[in-house]
C-alpha cells in the first residue's frame, strides 16, 4: 500500500519567516494530494490541495508543489504568523472505483509541528 | 449546515467494556472513513465505506467493527476494550464521484477514548 513520509516532525520560526514541510510518497499511482491543517482539540481541516496533473498550486499566503518523477510533495508558507502554528498533515491518494462508485483513501504523513513565535 | 458530527466528545472506558462512536455527516458524500491518532504517527485508517452498503477495512482493523447504517451515518465499535486503543478517534466523509474532480475530507472534531 502507500507510504507517506513527513519533515520534518518540528518546525519552528519567526513571524515573518518561511516555512517548508515535505513529504514523500511511494505508491506512483497516487494521483491527488491534500494538505490538512489541525489546531489543538479540533480535527484536521483542508487548506490546500494539488493533483497529479498540476505541478504547483497557490492560494494567498500558502503554496504547495508537486515532483511525480521524484514523488514529493510540499507545503510552502510566507509571511508566517502566530495563528498558523498548528500541526500539518500531508496526504496521498488513489482515486479507486467500486462497485460503481468512485472514492479515495488518504494516507496520511506523521504530521509536523509549527510553532511561529511573534 | 453541521458538516460532520461525533459523539461522545470524551470516553473512558474499563478495559473489557463496549461501546459505539457515532458518526453523522449532512453533506450528502458517498464516503465515510474512520480514523485513529496516535501520537507521532499521523492518522491511521481503521476501516471506510466507499458508498452506502460497503465496508472495508483499513491499516488498522482488528479489535474494530463499523456498520454504514445509511448514507448519513457510519459508527465505529469496541467490542472489547483494550489500553491499546486509548486514542483519539476521527470519522471522515468525502465526495467522490464519476468525471467530479477529487475532494479532500471533511473531518469531525473527534473523539478522545481512555481505556483504563
Amino acid at each position: 500500500g502507500e507510504n507517506v513520509e513527513q519533515h520534518p516532525s518540528t518546525l519552528s520560526v519567526q513571524e515573518g519567516d518561511s516555512a517548508v514541510i515535505k513529504c514523500t510518497y511511494s505508491d506512483s499511482a497516487s494521483n491527488y494530494f491534500p494538505w490538512y491543517k489541525q489546531e489543538l482539540g479540533k480535527g484536521p481541516q483542508l487548506i490546500i490541495d494539488i493533483r497529479s496533473n498540476v505541478g504547483e498550486k497557490k492560494d494567498q499566503r500558502i503554496a504547495v508543489t508537486l515532483n511525480k518523477t521524484a514523488k514529493h510533495f510540499s507545503l510552502h508558507i510566507t509571511e508566517t504568523q502566530p495563528e498558523d502554528s498548528a500541526v500539518y498533515f500531508c496526504a496521498a491518494s488513489i482515486k479507486r472505483s467500486a462497485g460503481g462508485t468512485s472514492y479515495g483513501k488518504l494516507t496520511f504523513g506523521q504530521g509536523t509541528i509549527l510553532t511561529v513565535h511573534p | 449546515n453541521a458538516g460532520v458530527t461525533q459523539t461522545p466528545k470524551f470516553q473512558v472506558l474499563k478495559t473489557g467494556q463496549s461501546m459505539t462512536l457515532q458518526c453523522a455527516q449532512d453533506m450528502n458524500h458517498n464516503s465515510m472513513y474512520w480514523y485513529r491518532q496516535d501520537p507521532g504517527m499521523g492518522l491511521r485508517l481503521i476501516y471506510y465505506s466507499a458508498s452506502e452498503g460497503t465496508t472495508d477495512k483499513g491499516e488498522v482493523p482488528n479489535g474494530y467493527n463499523v456498520s454504514r447504517l445509511n448514507k448519513r451515518e457510519f459508527s465505529l465499535r469496541l467490542e472489547s476494550a483494550a489500553p491499546s486503543q486509548t486514542s483519539v478517534y476521527f470519522c471522515a466523509s468525502s465526495l467522490w464521484g464519476g468525471l467530479l474532480t477529487n475532494y479532500g475530507y471533511t473531518f469531525g472534531s473527534g473523539t478522545r477514548l481512555t481505556v483504563v
